[in-house]
């Protein structure tokens, strides 16, 4: 079965820092996906950010980066000039590729910005 | 605003009681996808419906049961509520083809 796991329950950075979030996976197929999703106090999931098992290219999206490693099923991320607005629950997903559509979830990181 | 919509944001019933949660995704969106989300066991996936069609189950209870209607909307029926399924309930939809998952507001029920 796969799993996803973050070993970080809680991170804090100062504004304007730059902080990386940590996420190991679990999985027997090479066709798969992942994904941050950041859950603010509003409780809304929100996508953050994706990335393709095929792709050798980390993938960005403005101050957001991740940097996969796939022979070490690693996907942590990368947050550049932190912003009190990025204060949640950062947490990592995992898709297979094919077949059952299903998101499995880590267990969240709690992001504090302090400014 | 993820154009998912779940209705009521609030629910708050008793053990035994009968509720049901509705969503609508976002308007093309052929997949929609049930999640729980509560403190113990975190997000985990109930139950995902494609064009009407059950597609497939997780950890879903017995007790709980959904459909997809023909305009795509869905709703989850919880029955004989315990405590233990006071929880956020997320609705997410995709496109036929597409990876992304996007998540309404959630519910949030409460079993007293």
């Amino acid at each position: 079965a796969q799993t996803v796991t973050q070993s970080q329950p809680e991170m804090s950075v100062q504004e304007a820092e730059t902080v990386t979030l940590s996420c190991t996976y679990d999985t027997s197929e090479s066709d798969y996906y992942l994904f941050w999703y950041k859950q603010p106090p509003s409780r809304q999931m929100i996508l953050v950010i994706r990335q393709e098992a095929y792709k050798q290219q980390n993938a960005t999206e403005n101050r957001f980066s991740v940097n996969f490693q796939k022979a070490a099923k690693s996907f942590s991320l990368k947050i550049s000039d932190s912003q009190l607005g990025d204060a949640a629950m950062y947490f990592c997903a995992y898709k297979v590729g094919q077949g059952a559509q299903k998101l499995v979830f880590g267990q969240g990181t709690r992001l504090t910005i302090n400014p | 605003d993820s154009g998912v919509t779940q209705t009521p944001k609030h629910l708050i019933t008793a053990t035994g009681q009968r509720v049901t949660l509705r969503c609508s995704p976002r308007s093309g969106d052929l997949s929609v996808y049930w999640y729980q989300q509560s403190l113990d066991q975190g997000l985990q996936f109930l139950i995902h419906y494609y064009n009407g069609e059950e597609r497939a189950k997780g950890n879903i209870l017995e007790r709980f049961s959904a459909q997809q209607f023909p305009d795509l909307h869905s709703e989850l029926n919880l029955s004989s509520l315990e405590l233990g399924d006071s929880a956020l309930y997320f609705c997410a939809s995709s496109a036929g083809i597409s990876y992304e998952q996007y998540f309404g507001p959630g519910t949030r029920l409460t079993v007293t």
